[in-house]
């Protein structure tokens, strides 16, 4: 299973892009990268999801170099109502087991 | 998070007490996974399933049991409930391979 390590935490001011970095050096062939994103009393939401170079969709954009072993969230112009935890998930659903990573809260500041 | 359902939202057991909490989606999905959480602290996996029938451990098993009999429900039980098990419990549920987890409201639960 590949192990994930996050920033525990990040502080950031509005207007400004944010990088999360999550390293996952076990990554297997097959593995995607998920990135999920927790608001307090909420269950997680998916953010982006890549398995290599680079993915953008309208909130964020995931950067995968070549050898996988880590992944950049970039967050452009954060507003205060992207505090929240991030997850970064490895895995492939067809083995079944999908653990998260302890995360990295996001503190946006005006 | 329309289309994971669990329930209850909330409930008080006391020590040694067992129950059951329910979890249906209506998406069709193969996978599905029960995690907790504990105040300040990340998800941890606790059961999960590959399709009915199929069930496996996760990485804090301990004192739960699920089954699968349907594709659409994945209820935990809690066998004899103890004060380390107060958590909030999410359910999930997911497609397949390279698609997306679909997460229920949770369940907050008070052992006493």
């Amino acid at each position: 299973l590949a192990k994930t390590t996050q920033p525990i935490s990040m502080d950031s001011y509005e207007g400004q892009e944010v990088n999360i970095t999550c390293s996952h050096n076990n990554i297997a062939t097959n593995d995607y990268i998920t990135w999920y994103q927790q608001f307090p009393s909420q269950g997680p939401r998916f953010i982006i999801q890549g398995y290599k170079t680079k993915v953008t969709n309208e909130v964020a954009s995931l950067f995968i170099p070549a050898d996988r072993k880590s992944s950049t969230l970039s967050l452009p112009r954060v507003s205060l109502s992207d505090t929240a935890v991030y997850y970064c998930l490895v895995g492939a659903f067809s083995r079944g087991k999908l653990i998260f990573g302890q995360g990295t809260e996001l503190s946006v500041k005006p | 998070n329309a289309g994971v359902t669990q329930t209850p939202k909330f409930q008080v057991l006391k020590t040694g007490q067992s129950m059951t909490l329910q979890c249906a989606q209506d998406m069709n999905h193969e996978y599905m996974s029960w995690y907790r959480q504990d105040p300040g602290m990340g998800l941890r996996l606790i059961h999960y399933s590959v399709g009915a029938g199929i069930t496996d451990q996760g990485e804090v098993p301990n004192g739960y049991n699920v089954s699968r009999s349907t594709t659409e429900d994945f209820p935990l039980r809690l066998l004899s409930a103890a004060p380390s098990q107060t958590s909030v419990y999410f359910c999930a549920c997911s497609r397949g391979l390279g698609n997306t987890i679909y997460f229920g409201e949770g369940s907050w639960l008070t052992v006493v």
